[in-house]
């Protein structure tokens, strides 16, 4: 079956405590992103990733950081978590990163940082 | 700047009653323009996709969608709204500039009572 795996689903974390979000797609895909759901703001991207060692900012990569050494994995770091990144994060990919691709997400994970 | 605008936080109706979801996007390029549902702890599902082949967009669970280009818009309707219906619906526009492909709206809560 055609998915987007994340891992953990939930996640409550202490402040400063590093923490890694896996993210999995097994399409072959070429592009993969990460965005945060917060309420009233809709899906906020993070960082994307156009190909394996390529990745770029997204709208809001402040306290992330990601990498890209596999064509299906893309983890979402956060060294040094605080409290205003209590948050839903989705991982997605697609095929390419223009037009008329759609995206498939993830089920996303709802992390708490204390 | 590209940017698309869900012009109703909330919407309330009744089961049986029809269903109007309102987006304006603002775009330089000729966009993608994508509708999802998130049901409640659940994932993003695509519901129907525009890309430029058709201006009238039938999705799932019979919803569909009209590009108007003259009003940049890209109404999400459905006749006569289903129970099940009730979740967030965000439209999305997919623009390839310099990779950041997605640009989400905040959201809207369709709501169906009985």
């Amino acid at each position: 079956e055609a998915q987007v795996t994340q891992n953990p689903r939930y996640l409550i974390t202490v402040t400063g405590k590093k923490l890694t979000v896996t993210c999995s797609q097994n399409m072959n895909h070429e592009y993969m992103s990460w965005y945060r759901q917060d309420p009233g703001l809709g899906l906020r991207q993070i960082y994307y990733s156009m190909n394996v060692e390529v990745t770029d900012k997204g709208d809001v990569p402040e306290g992330y950081k990601v990498s890209r050494k596999e064509k299906r994995n893309f983890p979402l770091i956060l060294e040094s978590p605080s409290p205003n990144q209590t948050s839903l994060y989705f991982c997605a990919s697609s095929p390419t990163g223009t037009g008329e691709t759609e995206a498939f997400f993830g089920q996303g994970t709802r992390l708490t940082v204390v | 700047a590209q940017s698309v605008t869900q012009l109703d936080s909330h919407v309330s109706v009744s089961e049986g009653t029809p269903v109007l979801l309102r987006c304006n996007y603002s775009s330089s390029y000729s966009p993608s323009l994508f509708w999802y549902v998130q049901h409640p702890n659940k994932g993003l599902q695509l519901l129907l996709k525009y890309t430029s082949a058709a201006t009238l967009v039938k999705g799932i669970n019979g919803f569909e969608a009209e590009f108007k280009k003259s009003e940049t818009s890209f109404h999400l309707t459905k006749p006569s709204a289903h129970m099940s219906d009730a979740a967030e619906y965000f439209c999305v526009v997919n623009i390839y500039q310099a990779g950041t492909a997605l640009i989400f709206g905040k959201g809207t809560t369709l709501s169906v009572s009985s």
